[in-house]
């Protein structure tokens, strides 16, 4: 079945550095591909997405690539903030979700902590 | 943009209780809203997909009798946790779509942290 597959965290960083983080998926036919932010003890936010092959998606200073023809779509951000720390979960809207239409499959997450 | 709320946020309660979660779609109509789980430091597990006027479907493994949903209109879906036990204790999170919108982004509430004493 479809599955998506990022990093292991957690990714430590220092301000400003530059972030990567790998995510890659397995899908029949187009999926549509998300990033989504998740906050200390809040819920989740949508950061960016794209919707068919070599669209960017970005928000905030971070951006991923819909990457057909290896099947990832990495998030990455030049020069990361300590408001950045978080948990990064990458998305993709699977077509088959029965009854419910489609339905997300997450990545098991990837948290990152800047510090300062 | 689009906004879900949920409530309440945080629950305590005693082992036994029913407690009922509310999932509001407040600027748009969701024929479809979502519920998830998520353990401390894991990621998100689907529970049940909750559908507008007819019944929810349920992920395998969830116990339906154990999780009720109902959703009796286009802005609201709820859960209840049936007779609840410490391990019920959980962080629950809904998300729904704008109606006719299926392949775009769910738009998540901000959660309740169930604790079952």
């Amino acid at each position: 079945g479809n599955s998506v597959t990022q990093m292991e965290g957690p990714v430590t960083l220092s301000e400003e550095a530059f972030l990567t983080i790998n995510c890659t998926y397995t899908a029949t036919g187009y999926p549509s591909l998300f990033w989504y932010v998740q906050y200390p003890g809040e819920g989740l936010q949508l950061l960016l997405k794209a919707t068919k092959a070599d669209d960017k998606g970005s928000n905030k200073g971070f951006e991923a690539t819909y990457r057909k023809e290896t099947t990832s779509f990495h998030l990455e951000k030049g020069s990361v903030q300590v408001s950045d720390s978080a948990v990064y979960f990458c998305a993709l809207s699977d077509s088959k979700g029965g009854s419910g239409g489609f339905k997300t499959i997450f990545g098991a997450g990837t948290r990152l902590f800047v510090k300062a | 943009g689009a906004v879900v709320s949920q409530h309440p946020s945080w629950v305590i309660c005693k082992s036994g209780t029913s407690v009922k979660i509310e999932c509001r779609s407040l600027d748009f109509q969701a024929t479809t809203m979502f519920w998830y789980r998520q353990f401390p430091k894991q990621s998100l597990m689907l529970m049940a997909t909750s559908n507008e006027g007819s019944k929810a479907t349920y992920e395998q493994g969830v116990e339906k009798d154990k999780f009720l949903i109902n959703h009796a209109s286009l802005t609201l879906s709820t859960l209840t946790v049936t007779s609840a036990h410490p391990e019920d204790s959980s962080f629950y999170i809904c998300s729904a779509r704008p109606a006719g919108q299926v392949n775009q982004p769910q738009h998540f509430g901000d959660g309740t942290r169930l604790s079952i004493l």
